[in-house]
């Protein structure tokens, strides 16, 4: 079993359609981090969560720290949000334990 | 520009050949990582720096690989004799101390023919 699993593994979905992502981890973590791949592209962190929720423009993340699950929300999606979504579980020492990513392809 | 930079961006070597890759993270950070991510897949953790010192490495990385940061600025990921299956991206992130956020480069693509 993975520390760090994400569903679903790919997901698609039409513009304009509210986009969940989850993420559940099985280590002990300092910090829970949601990152953005683009294909060919470098990556970008967006979130870095310990509790509660996060907002930035269309993205919300939020984490249960009891329940060692994350979900990433994308609101009114667009095809630009498509990208490779990656969970990672950051440890005592900072480094990062990934999830397999989440493939997402919005439709226009 | 002040992010994270890595130089070359594309190598191209053959197998057998040593290959060294260079990144400059943000000058203010003092811990420094280094990950690979073949295709397809999520990046692996290579090896871990808090200024010069390097503080742990992972299982995956052979004794061909080594990495340095010798004045705990910029480091250097070297490769020896390339095997094939080393094709992959290698990323390198910075971090302040004390803080979770990494920032991480555009990455070096190593293709080994």
């Amino acid at each position: 079993k993975n520390e760090v699993e994400q569903s679903p593994q790919n997901l698609t979905a039409q513009e304009g359609e509210f986009i969940t992502i989850n993420c559940s981890y099985s280590v002990g973590i300092s910090a829970l981090h949601w990152l953005q791949q683009h294909p060919g592209g470098g990556i970008v962190s967006l979130f870095m969560l310990s509790s509660g929720k996060k907002k930035h423009g269309r993205l919300i993340a939020t984490i249960n720290i009891q329940e060692k699950h994350s979900s990433l929300h994308i609101t009114a999606s667009h095809p630009r949000d498509s990208a490779v979504y990656i969970c990672a579980a950051a440890d005592s020492n900072y480094q990062l334990i990934w999830g397999a990513g989440t493939k997402l392809i919005i439709k226009p | 520009d002040t992010g994270v930079s890595q130089n070359p961006r594309h190598k191209i070597t053959k197998r057998g050949q040593n290959v060294t890759f260079r990144c400059d993270p943000i000058s203010e950070h003092n811990r420094l990582y280094w990950y690979r991510q073949t295709l397809g897949q999520g990046p692996e953790f290579l090896t871990y720096f808090q200024n010069e010192a390097q503080l742990e490495k992972s299982r995956l990385l052979s004794d061909r690989f080594s990495a340095e940061r010798p004045k705990g600025s910029f480091s250097t990921l070297e490769i020896q004799r390339t095997e094939q299956g080393d094709s992959a991206m290698y990323l390198c992130a910075s971090a302040a101390s004390g803080a979770d956020t990494q920032y991480f480069g555009p990455g070096t693509r190593l293709t080994v023919l």
